[in-house]
């Protein structure tokens, strides 16, 4: 079945970096983006940004600029997200979704498990 | 960009039906017809539930419709059952294409 499974929880100190995978399955990789969102404890969805698994074109939201990497290795059908400069706001449970018609991000049918990333010194 | 506006939250006795609201702006949710419904259960992802404003994924239940009218969509589940208990989120393609997320809605089933 079509599936994304996603790497383990982490924990880092503040001003470290964070890289997470999302390995996807029962699907041609290429044909969908890839898109990161995050849900802090009691919030709703923010995303992150989306990564073409077809040409590795990037859109990342304004705020994350310059400290977040999205990049996709089709030889083994795997998404991964890196941020950095991690301050406690970054605290949070981070999915990745897959982008329901193509390259499109206005909706996601499936969704990784979710990986929880905690900053704390 | 500030989060579409939805109500913390809503209730209904089972068998009833409920409507939350997902309001935004003429850059968002009044600019296109690209407004999503995710359903998530505690401890789980959430789940499309409606795309493009009242189309519904295959397997989701007939139960649930959407509908937008200017700034504001609505999502309305009829037949409310135990197992719709759950926070709902709204979302909109917008104007800086990207999409934004709702704050969203705990459903609470009486």
């Amino acid at each position: 079945q079509v599936q994304l499974v996603q790497s383990g929880a982490e924990v880092k100190n503040p001003g470290a970096s964070v890289k997470v995978s999302c390995k996807a399955s029962g699907y041609r990789f290429t044909n969908y983006g890839i898109n990161w969102v995050r849900q802090a404890p009691g919030q709703g969805p923010e995303w992150m940004g989306w990564n073409s698994a077809y040409n590795g074109n990037t859109n990342y939201a304004q705020r994350l600029q310059g400290r977040v990497t999205m990049t996709t290795d089709t030889s083994t059908s795997t998404a991964y997200m890196e941020l950095r400069s991690l301050t406690s706001d970054d605290t949070a449970l981070y999915y990745c979704a897959r982008s329901a018609w193509g390259d499109g991000v206005d909706a996601f049918d499936v969704w990784g498990q979710g990986t929880m990333v905690t900053v704390s010194s | 960009q500030s989060a579409l506006t939805q109500p913390a939250s809503v209730s209904g006795s089972p068998g009833q039906s409920i409507t939350i609201s997902c309001t935004g702006t003429s850059s968002d949710v009044g600019a296109y017809n690209y407004v999503s419904w995710y359903q998530q259960h505690p401890g789980k992802a959430p789940k499309l539930m409606i795309y493009e404003v009242s189309n519904r994924p295959s397997g989701v239940s007939n139960r649930f419709s959407g509908s937008k009218s200017g700034n504001t969509a609505s999502l309305t589940i009829s037949g409310l059952q135990a197992e719709d208990e759950a926070d709902y989120y709204c979302s909109s393609y917008t104007t800086s294409s990207t999409p934004l997320f709702g704050g969203g809605t705990k459903l609470t089933v009486l």
